[in-house]
């Protein structure tokens, strides 16, 4: 069974492009977040989302952020018209559906590293 | 903001337990205690959970004291490898909701 697969791991971008991150939950994973890691700090929340769903995106930026996790394919964490302050990492975990047994664990992706030049 | 309270950094000689302290005095009666681990540059890593019972796996062992207000996470015989941010968290494990971390304790292994 992989585990959380994110891509890019690496994305370079100039100011003002877009970029696009990727993340395939676990099979059978029904539930995806979005974290943000700025160099030498900790792990920021920035959206949590369920196949077509937004959750709670209390965390986002107000603009140029946007996440989605669509019925087929995986969840897509979009930020356009970067700027250097983007820079960071960014995590993806899921977890499966709330049932009975779940054990409220989240399994991390390694992460996509964007640069801003 | 996250409802737990670590200790910054943390050293440990290679092959003694490691015991990394937590302080959670709000907790409620439906939260879990979990710990996770991040080792440098990678994703974190789930390492184990509980909620009133000590509880072990081949990674490590979890002390909750009876109050339930803290809890010790216990590396038992810790190797390099355990180099990593450590971090402490509180939720209810059916919850529909987001994990909060916090800054989590730097723990250096040292040779």
């Amino acid at each position: 069974n992989a585990g959380v697969m994110q891509n890019p791991r690496h994305l370079v971008r100039r100011r003002g492009q877009e970029a696009r991150l990727r993340c395939s939950p676990m099979k059978g994973h029904s539930h995806v977040y979005w974290y943000r890691q700025l160099p030498e700090e900790g792990l920021k929340f920035m959206v949590y989302l369920q196949k077509e769903n937004i959750i709670d995106e209390s965390g986002m930026p107000k603009e140029r952020f946007s996440a989605e996790f669509p019925k087929e394919g995986p969840s897509i964490l979009r930020i356009q018209q970067v700027v250097r302050g983007d820079s960071a990492a960014y995590f993806c975990a899921s977890s499966p559906p709330r049932q009975r047994g779940f054990t409220g664990e989240l399994f991390f992706g390694e992460g996509s590293r964007l640069t801003v030049l | 903001d996250a409802k737990t309270t670590q200790p910054p950094s943390m050293d440990c000689a290679e092959g003694r337990a490691a015991n990394l302290p937590c302080n959670h005095s709000t907790i409620s009666g439906n939260e879990y205690v979990y710990w996770y681990r991040q080792i440098h540059s990678q994703g974190p890593q789930y390492i184990i959970h509980g909620l009133k019972n000590n509880e072990t796996n081949e990674m490590a062992s979890l002390i909750i004291t009876e109050d339930r207000k803290s809890s010790t996470l216990i590396l038992p015989h810790a190797t390099l490898r355990d180099t990593a941010v450590y971090y402490c968290i509180v939720r209810e494990a059916n919850r529909d909701d987001k994990i909060i971390f916090g800054k989590g304790t730097r723990l250096h292994i040292l040779p």
